[in-house]
């Protein structure tokens, strides 16, 4: 069965304390791994897409990287402003989104 | 300038009754989706349209009926609502099925 993974499930930063979220994967066929990031009371906002192993994408003070199992979040001197729940999602070969329960980061100033 | 927008915003009714939400973007995309986010945050899909017609459709209640009158426009309709179907339901959108999806703000129904 596919099945994305995320972790932490909630992280706690101070304000310049870089850090990374984790999001694993056991799909059938994958097409495309998305990162959202979404605020409370809010919809998913796009922030990533990558779609082989090695590709790395970057914006801001986020950087994300793919492997054959497992991207990771990289987050380097957060911002109060970079408090959010960050979603990975997994696109298999249907098309269909299958998302992680996301990981809760907290940055404190 | 909203570009995915859902209404209404919250929802409280008894259960029994039959409720729509309504989803309209103006990105000129062609592919629409219908999320359910519960209790847990966890995000999962239950329907999508390419060009008004149905793609994708999970393992939904036959409750749930989606109905796309055109490209920008997606509705859900839910009959006899049950306790569990509480939750958040978002709608998405995107260019086509393997491009990054935008969502809108979510509707939170709550059932009495």
């Amino acid at each position: 069965e596919d099945q994305v993974t995320q972790s932490p499930e909630a992280l706690r930063l101070q304000e310049g304390e870089s850090s990374s979220l984790n999001c694993s994967y056991t799909v059938s066929g994958l097409r495309g791994l998305f990162w959202y990031r979404q605020d409370p009371g809010k919809g998913p906002e796009f922030l990533f897409t990558l779609y082989s192993a090695g590709e790395e994408k970057e914006k801001e003070r986020l950087k994300a990287t793919l492997t054959k199992k497992e991207s990771f979040l990289h987050i380097t001197a957060p911002k109060p402003e970079d408090s959010a729940t960050y979603l990975c999602a997994v696109q298999v070969f249907t098309n269909k989104l299958i998302f992680g329960t996301g990981t809760l980061l907290a940055v404190q100033p | 300038d909203t570009a995915v927008s859902q209404t209404p915003k919250y929802l409280v009714t008894q259960m029994g009754n039959d409720k729509s939400i309504k989803c309209e973007q103006n990105l000129g995309h062609d592919t629409m989706y219908w999320y359910k986010q519960d209790s847990k945050k966890f995000l999962k899909i239950m329907f999508s349209y390419n060009n008004k017609e149905l793609i994708i459709n999970e393992t939904v209640p036959n409750r749930f009926s989606p109905k796309s009158p055109d490209k920008a426009h997606l509705n859900l309709h839910i009959n006899s609502l049950e306790l569990g179907d509480s939750a958040v339901y978002f709608c998405a959108s995107s260019k086509d099925p393997n491009q990054p999806q935008h969502f809108g703000d979510g509707t939170r129904l709550s059932i009495l």
